[in-house]
This record gives structure tokens, sequence and C-alpha cells, in this order.
């Protein structure tokens, strides 16, 4: 079965920090990866994926995130976080095993403490 | 700007009155989607539509429709709205299955 795991619910994180959420997946086949910030009453925004090459990806606002096989995860990382980065963080995976189908994790709320 | 667009952004509704719910988009992408999401959930997948193939989720209500009539707009018509169906619906657009998919601002959906 495929599924995407964000174990954390909250991330709270301080100003100036580094931040990371995590993502662990389940597919068959190849995964492609993805994450997606929502803000409150806003629809997903895409920040960044994961479909071949480097298994690092950077993407916007300062985002990145480090493909891991073995490990199975995508966890989402950011130097030094904002206020602004606070928001709803939405993992998902597909693969063209699962037909192409998107499977989102449960998402993970970051607060940046000022 | 390509953007996807959604109308209205927030939607109010007496229980059993139908509604529908429209998106557009300016990219011309093959495939559009539509998304319930309840209170800060994943997003669960409802429809999709590769041009005009329609492909339904075994498990979305019968009480959901939608109509593609052409690339650039898609549908989503609710025929008896139930409390139960009061969420945030997004649509999004790619350009070909599995492909990164870019979402519209959402229509908040109350039920009275």
């Amino acid at each position: 079965a495929q599924s995407v795991a964000q174990p954390e619910d909250q991330v709270n994180v301080a100003e100036g920090n580094p931040l990371t959420v995590k993502c662990t997946y389940s597919v068959s086949g190849n995964p492609y990866l993805f994450w997606y910030v929502q803000y409150p009453n806003r629809g997903l925004q895409f920040l960044l994926k994961y479909i071949t090459g480097d298994n690092l990806v950077k993407g916007s606002y300062g985002f990145e995130a480090e493909f891991n096989k073995s490990q199975t995860s995508f966890h989402l990382k950011k130097p030094s976080a904002l206020v602004s980065d606070s928001a709803l963080y939405f993992c998902a995976v597909s693969s063209l095993n699962t037909g192409n189908q998107f499977y989102f994790g449960t998402g993970t709320s970051l607060t940046v403490i000022p | 700007d390509a953007m996807v667009i959604q109308n209205p952004r927030y939607q109010v509704t007496q229980f059993g009155k139908p509604v529908t719910l429209s998106c557009s988009q300016t990219l011309n992408h093959n495939v559009m989607y539509w998304y319930q999401q309840k209170s800060s959930q994943a997003p669960k997948l409802l429809f999709h539509y590769y041009d005009k193939d329609f492909n339904n989720e075994a498990d979305t209500p019968d009480n959901f429709q939608s109509r593609r009539p052409n690339t650039s707009f898609c549908f989503l018509d609710i025929r008896s709205p139930g409390l139960g169906d009061a969420a945030m619906y997004l649509c999004a657009t790619s350009r070909h299955d599995g492909d990164t998919q870019y979402f519209g601002p959402g229509t908040r959906l109350t039920v009275l």
C-alpha cells in the first residue's frame, strides 16, 4: 500500500534557527516526492519536488529537502526559519505504479517563534 | 500570470440546496483535480480529469458530481449538501498525471 507519514503534527522553532519537517513514505516503484505549504484559508503552494537525480533538492523561499532512499525519507529543511514560514506543510508521494495518484501526508503545523 | 482560479472563495448554502463550485486555469494543463479538505487535514481526492477522461475515486459520495466542458474549466456540483460536506474545496491542475499539481486558492463551503 502507498502511504506518507508525517510523524509530527506540530513543530515549533525559534526564528533564525534551522528547521526540519519530517516525511517518510512507502510506495512501490520509484517515488516522486513533493512538498507543499498551506497558509490559512489558502490553497496548497508547491515548494519543491524530487523526481530523479541529485538527492538534495532546492526549492522556493530557501527551502530544501533531501531524498534518502535507504530510509525512505524526504525531510524538508531550511537553515534559518522566518516567522512568515509559520504554516501547514504537506508531503506527498506518487509513482508510476500508483497510477501517478498523489498520496498526501497528514500535514505538519510549523510555528516559528519570534 | 498563469494560474488556477476558483470562484467563489466563500460559499454559503442551505442544507439540501444544490451548489456549484467553479475552477478555471490558464496553464493549459491536461489534468484537473477536485479535492475536499476538512479542518487542516490532508486533501482528499474526489475526482480528476485527464483531458475529458473522467476518473471518480471509489469512495466519493454520489452526491458529488463534476463537469469539465473544456480544457480551461471544471465544475464541482454538490446535489444535496449535508452538514458533513462543509469543507474547503481545492481545485488543482497538472500537465500530466504524476506531474506537479498547482492548486487554486480554494472555496470554503459552509452548509447551514
